[in-house]
């Protein structure tokens, strides 16, 4: 099991590109998550996912997208990237509460 | 929804001697207690969780109490080493329903030789 798989581990995006961060999972969890995390701060929930075509809003959403279209993977979208928006980014996905994350995405917004 | 608070923010304490982080949740629902210990420029990574019909698990050095009255829970390690030198998150989530896992802000331990 390859476990939790995001891609790309790094990004620098211009002020207003858009772009897709990958996740995918090996462990057919129906519970998938993203989160941000800025440096001294803990993790906030951008946005979940508790099976196939459901997705809902975590504490922090605004300027991002998601959809799961499979079981396997949750793509994040970021729309028009801002400053604001640069961060650590990490997937996440559970069976029953035990969240298994991904390595991470370091995005910086220029 | 659930809000979780961490206390203290940072923590240094002599090699050897236990370490203490303490957390409290809001949603009285809340049944699941996991704590994530994270590297520098690593993952988060679970390293014990307890459920609500459980007051005190343990796991070699560490160990998580929890008192589902007063909604706090808090990670002991005893006999702390260098390696534990991390920082540590508590986190909630309620099994019915999303299962959205709501972190605390973070503890940031350092072990002193």
């Amino acid at each position: 099991n390859a476990g939790v798989t995001q891609t790309p581990k790094f990004q620098v995006l211009k002020t207003g590109q858009s772009m897709t961060l990958q996740c995918a999972q090996d462990m057919n969890h129906e519970y998938m998550s993203w989160y941000r995390q800025d440096p001294g701060m803990g993790l906030r929930l951008i946005h979940y996912s508790v099976g196939a075509g459901i997705t809902d809003q975590g504490e922090v959403p605004n300027g991002y997208n998601v959809s799961r279209s499979t079981t396997e993977d949750f793509p994040l979208r970021l729309l028009s990237a801002a400053p604001s928006q640069t961060s650590v980014y990490f997937c996440a996905s559970s069976y029953r509460g035990g969240y298994t994350f991904g390595s991470g995405t370091r995005l910086t917004v220029v | 929804g659930e809000n979780v608070e961490q206390h203290p923010s940072t923590l240094s304490v002599q090699e050897g001697d236990s370490a203490v982080i303490k957390c409290t949740y809001s949603d009285s629902a809340s049944n699941y207690f996991p704590w994530y210990k994270q590297e520098l420029g690593k993952r988060p990574q679970l390293i014990i969780d307890i459920r609500s019909n459980v007051g005190e698990k343990k796991d070699q050095r560490i160990a998580v109490t929890l008192n589902k009255t007063a909604k706090h829970f808090s990670l002991h390690i005893t006999e702390t080493q260098p390696e534990d030198s991390a920082v540590y998150f508590c986190a909630a989530l309620r099994y019915q329903g999303a299962q959205k896992l709501v972190f605390g802000q973070g503890t940031r331990l350092t072990i002193n030789p």
